[in-house]
């Protein structure tokens, strides 16, 4: 199993500006995956994170607006940039043991 | 898109009773998983059943899976309060870890 510490747990923010969300797993993984969870709505991938390549975005995300780090196999961090109040969701990071997935507890942005 | 569909989107029952969540996908599958989310936290794993097979139970849940109709149904019996929650149907990607997630059931269990 793996334990994924994410934060923070919530945020709001003005817009225009950026927050940065870290996640920590406590076991190496290969990939780690971003989502955004709209109120209401399921869960949409944003992008996998690599170690030592760069991320790959899903149809409809982009580098400039949600920029990735995986500077090692136990660490990554999203940047939602520019924000607007249509960016109010929760981000939430997970790493795959092919298994199962296991999930932070989530960030909860308001954009105000 | 290649998101599943799950029906009801919300359900209301009584302490006790049996609860039945179906999810319907699009497109061949390597496995298929389900997931709780409780008041829009983090999700926890369920159970996972594979693509070869058509029953699977874990404790009080029963998932069965149907590859033919493309659909699967979680069960949960004997409810409790605890088991109020969002419940998700996540299928693979072959040859990655990339899930792909349904709708989602808000299911509400009344003591």
């Amino acid at each position: 199993s793996a334990v994924i510490s994410q934060k923070p747990s919530r945020d709001i923010c003005q817009r225009g500006t950026s927050l940065t969300i870290q996640c920590q797993v406590d076991s190496q993984v290969t990939m780690m995956f971003w989502y955004r969870q709209q109120p209401g709505q399921s869960l949409t991938l944003i992008a996998t994170a690599n170690q030592g390549s760069e991320a790959t975005y899903e149809s409809g995300f982009v580098i400039d607006k949600f920029p990735i780090s995986r500077p090692n196999l136990t660490f990554s961090t999203l940047t939602v940039s520019n924000m607007s109040p249509e960016d109010s969701s929760i981000y939430l990071c997970s790493a795959g043991l092919y298994t199962e997935a296991f999930f932070g507890q989530g960030t909860r942005l308001t954009v105000v | 898109s290649q998101q599943g569909e799950e029906d009801p989107q919300a359900l209301s029952i009584q302490e006790g009773e049996n609860a039945t969540m179906n999810c319907s996908y699009k497109t061949s599958i390597n496995n298929l998983q389900w997931y709780r989310q409780n008041s829009g936290r983090g999700l926890v794993h369920l159970i996972l059943i594979r693509s070869n097979e058509r029953e699977k139970h874990s404790g009080r849940l029963r998932v069965t899976l149907d590859t033919s109709k493309k659909s699967s149904s979680l069960l949960i019996t004997a409810s409790r309060a605890a088991d109020t929650a969002s419940y998700f149907c996540a299928t693979d990607d072959f040859g990655n870890e990339k899930l792909t997630f349904g709708t989602g059931t808000r299911l509400t269990i009344i003591p």
